[in-house]
């Protein structure tokens, strides 16, 4: 079953401009939100966690249960934004996470 | 700072032979995950071990095998590689009892191409 959705595999926006990643989840019980992200030829990191409740890099993901979506958001995007971005999903122990199949951003000077 | 590394950046390979990843953490995590990645297909996981000698299969378990002789070490073994097992192999390491939750660090990854 598939877990975690990004819907865009691409997303282009101009310097400046708002831009909003899509995640929407599946999970029976309380799961932890992730968003990763993957600068060029630089291994993969965490970004921020829904727990946290941190803006990391102008960064926010608000959990919406009800939607079961942790769409990533930014007002005013960067060229140095430019990135490969996972959203993933952990059970509470961490044996199981799953990842999205990602979202290629191309911040457009 | 976590610290996972992995044995390779660049491996080439050839069809049939027997190939050994490697993958080393410094900070003690109980759990390691392997990983796939290829275009358009994301990250899929291989294996994970949630303890020494422990291990589950992933989503795509078929043509790989794993070991856990030791908490910080986790491998990934390839039988007979194949050239649809071309890809990049990332690492991972978690522990849901540190203060990042199930955060999972990431190795830099081996770029494995099987010809």
């Amino acid at each position: 079953a598939q877990r975690v959705t990004q819907p865009e595999k691409l997303l282009s926006v101009f310097k400046g401009a708002p831009v909003e990643l899509k995640c929407n989840y599946s999970y029976s019980g309380s799961p932890e939100l992730f968003w990763y992200v993957q600068y060029s030829r630089q291994r993969l990191q965490l970004l921020l966690r829904h727990i946290s409740r941190e803006s990391i890099k102008g960064f926010t993901a608000d959990l919406n249960k009800g939607e079961t979506s942790f769409h990533l958001k930014k007002p005013f995007a960067q060229e140095e934004d430019s990135a490969m971005y996972y959203c993933a999903l952990s059970g509470h122990s961490g044996n199981q996470f799953y990842f999205g199949t990602g979202t290629s951003l191309t911040v457009i000077p | 700072d976590v610290k996972v590394t992995q044995s390779s950046r660049y491996l080439v390979k050839r069809t049939g032979e027997k190939v050994f990843l490697e993958c080393v953490q410094d900070m003690d995590h109980e759990n390691m995950f392997w990983y796939r990645q290829d275009p358009g297909l994301g990250l899929r996981l291989i294996y994970f071990s949630y303890d020494v000698k422990m291990k589950e299969k992933g989503d795509i378990p078929e043509g790989y095998s794993v070991s856990r002789e030791k908490k910080e070490r986790f491998s990934l073994i390839l039988e007979s590689a194949s050239t649809n097992q071309t890809s990049m192999y990332l690492c991972a390491s978690s522990s849901p009892s540190g203060n990042r939750g199930n955060t999972q660090y990431f190795g830099p990854g081996t770029r494995l191409t099987v010809l």
